[in-house]
């Protein structure tokens, strides 16, 4: 098992153009969230899928975000019209269903995609 | 979920033991206590979780008190490799599906 994998790892954008990060979850892990992290700070919950599903989204997407996990395996998150203040590292996360391990429900990062947007 | 609290920073020397601290004084039965780290760079890295008795395993010790109000994350032997922030996060087994995390602790070790 290889982990959660993102990309791309990295991402420099100009204000107003869209980006997209992909996030390919740890096999059969069938849930899988998103956070995003801006330096210095905790990371912050934003959305979060149960297979295909978008079960939970923080007030923290705007309508510029979206996010689909279309066939309940990888994500894709997509940041349109991007502004400065988007400017941060989008973390990927996933995690068994309940009852799949004594893990207490733990969930398992990727390493992240870095996001400047100029 | 429950508030966590948690010193801003830590130091350390090598290859000494290292408490970090978490008060969480309004844990409910069923929450689990998680320990992420996150060196500089990288995401979040499970380190450890427990429920109510005192957890080992590899990477780090955890000591719940008796009262589950505070929790005590232990590095036996800290090496440079360990500096990192620390967070200390609730999770409710059963429901709640995201880890909300605070600022954390972070821990610098001297040489």
């Amino acid at each position: 098992d290889t982990g959660v994998s993102q990309n791309p790892r990295h991402k420099i954008t100009k204000r107003g153009q869209n980006v997209t990060f992909r996030c390919d979850p740890i096999s059969e892990h069938n849930r899988l969230y998103w956070y995003r992290q801006t330096l210095g700070q905790g990371p912050e919950f934003l959305t979060y899928f149960q297979n295909e599903a978008q079960l939970e989204k923080s007030r923290l997407l705007s309508d510029r975000f979206s996010a689909e996990r279309p066939k309940g395996s990888f994500s894709t998150l997509e940041i349109q019209r991007t502004e400065q203040g988007d400017s941060a590292m989008y973390l990927c996360a996933s995690s068994p269903r309940l009852g799949q391990s004594s893990s207490g429900n733990t969930i398992y990062f990727g390493e992240g995609s870095w996001l400047t947007v100029v | 979920d429950a508030k966590t609290t948690q010193p801003n920073s830590m130091e350390s020397n090598e290859e000494e033991p290292v408490h970090l601290p978490c008060n969480h004084s309004t844990i409910s039965g069923t929450d689990y206590i998680h320990w992420y780290r996150q060196l500089p760079s990288q995401g979040p890295e499970y380190v450890i979780h427990g429920l109510t008795s005192n957890v080992n395993n590899r990477m780090a010790s955890l000591a719940i008190a008796e009262d589950r109000k505070s929790s005590t994350l232990i590095l036996h032997r800290a090496t440079l490799r360990d500096a990192a922030v620390y967070y200390c996060i609730l999770r409710d087994v059963g429901y709640g599906q995201n880890f909300v995390f605070g600022p954390g602790t972070r821990l610098s070790v001297l040489p």
